[in-house]
């Protein structure tokens, strides 16, 4: 299994350009997490999904956009990149939801937005 | 609001040598917490939760409600503990799975 994986791994984007940041999983994983880490901080959570179809916002959503439209896939959209939205941003997925289920995380992608 | 607070940004010992890394949090419900760990060039991964009860690589964390404290602790530290360390915590009676993460503590183990 190759766990979760994400693309790219670095990206350079101007001001106003948008992207997506692509992540899958083939653990057939239910739960899907998209977090972002700026320097020095804690991994804070944008979006998050509990399957196909069905997604949720999290602690900082604002200037990304998530769907879920398999159980494998979950890709962050960021429109109109600004360089508050330099990051590393890390996907992550899990069985259930909860405590009881271990979230296994991606490898990041580092995006620096100038 | 849930916070957790990892004070030491960065800890240095002597391998052999005890290490305690420190995690406070801030929450008015009923938290669950967990240790996870980033080794260099790997991905962030799970250590140890406080709900399994469990040693993990010689670690063990102890859930202090009055002290809202959640420490990791190993009585002699090795070379290969050298890693960043952070502290999370989620709600563990709701339907809000988010994790929060304490800014993450960087452990060197020397020689």
């Amino acid at each position: 299994n190759a766990g979760v994986t994400q693309t790219p791994k670095f990206r350079i984007l101007k001001i106003g350009q948008s992207m997506t940041l692509q992540c899958a999983q083939d653990m057939n994983h239910n739960y899907m997490y998209w977090y972002r880490q700026d320097p020095g901080m804690g991994l804070k959570l944008i979006y998050y999904s509990v399957g196909a179809g069905i997604t949720d916002k999290g602690e900082v959503p604002n200037g990304y956009n998530v769907s879920r439209s398999t159980t494998e896939d979950f890709p962050l959209r960021l429109e109109l990149a600004a360089p508050s939205q330099t990051s590393v941003y890390f996907c992550a997925s899990s069985y259930g939801g909860g405590v009881s289920y271990e979230q296994y995380f991606g490898p990041g992608t580092r995006l620096t937005v100038t | 609001a849930q916070r957790v607070t990892q004070p030491e940004k960065l800890l240095s010992v002597f391998k052999g040598a005890p290490v305690e890394l420190k995690c406070n949090y801030s929450y008015s419900g009923s938290p669950e917490l967990f240790w996870y760990v980033q080794y260099s060039r790997q991905r962030l991964q799970l250590l140890l939760r406080h709900i399994s009860r469990e040693s993990i690589k010689g670690f063990t964390a102890d859930l202090n409600k009055g002290e809202t404290s959640f420490h990791l602790k190993k009585p002699f530290a090795q070379e290969e503990d050298s890693a960043m360390y952070y502290c999370a915590l989620m709600d563990s009676g709701g339907s809000n799975y988010k994790l929060t993460f304490g800014k993450g503590t960087l452990l060197t183990v020397n020689p």
